[in-house]
């Protein structure tokens, strides 16, 4: 099993649909998650934390579950410029990020 | 600008050849990350620093890969003897502490 695996997608959703990720992870002893975006040929960026107790940025919501070791991203009212590759990354106690390969988003007009 | 930046952008060699790729990080950022990007792939962790001393080190991909950071600002990634295998985006990334990390722009080998 992968330390972190992610449905490769893509999900092709139309403008204004939510959509959700899940990225799942081995290693019970992880203790920070996070979700980058990445744009064709450019660099992963941050797009939110993962917390124990979930975060919401504007129409972007992360959960952590730790019993079934998951993290979520939810996207709603979904915009052609959300169309990306979303990473997520998870660090255990050595700190070393593990990145999933990601979920590919097409959103269309 | 003051992200971090990577030197070259772009490096096309021949197999067998040495390479070295520069990154420098934001600078009040003491951990520094490298990572290798292949296409349709989230990006494979190689080694890291916090300041000068590096603390993995075991994910490098062979013996032919190695890093420095010598006086905790800059880094310098080395492959020697290059192999079309090792063609790939080479991102590096800093971070204050065990925060979330800032990418540069990474640097695209190819290895002809």
């Amino acid at each position: 099993r992968k330390e972190v695996e992610q449905d490769p997608g893509p999900f092709n959703v139309p403008e204004g649909a939510t959509v959700a990720f899940n990225c799942t992870y081995s290693n019970s002893a992880s203790q920070s998650f996070f979700w980058y975006r990445q744009d064709c040929r450019k660099e992963p960026k941050l797009l939110m934390s993962v917390y124990s107790s979930g975060n919401e940025d504007g129409r972007f919501t992360a959960q952590l579950n730790r019993a079934s070791q998951y993290i979520s991203l939810l996207i709603r009212d979904s915009k052609l410029s959300d169309s990306a590759t979303y990473l997520c990354v998870v660090s255990g106690g050595s700190y070393i990020p593990t990145f999933g390969r990601g979920t590919s988003l097409i959103v269309h007009p | 600008d003051t992200g971090v930046s990577q030197d070259p952008r772009h490096k096309i060699t021949k197999r067998g050849q040495n390479v070295t790729f520069r990154c420098d990080p934001i600078s009040e950022h003491n951990r520094l990350y490298w990572y290798r990007q292949t296409l349709g792939q989230g990006p494979e962790f190689l080694t890291y620093f916090q300041n000068e001393a590096q603390l993995e080190k075991s994910r490098l991909l062979s013996d032919r890969f190695s890093a420095e950071r010598p006086k905790g600002s800059f880094s310098t990634l080395e492959i020697q003897r290059t192999e079309q295998g090792d063609s790939a985006m080479y991102l590096c990334a800093s971070s204050f502490s065990v925060n979330e990390q800032f990418f540069g722009p990474g640097t695209r080998l190819t290895v002809l």
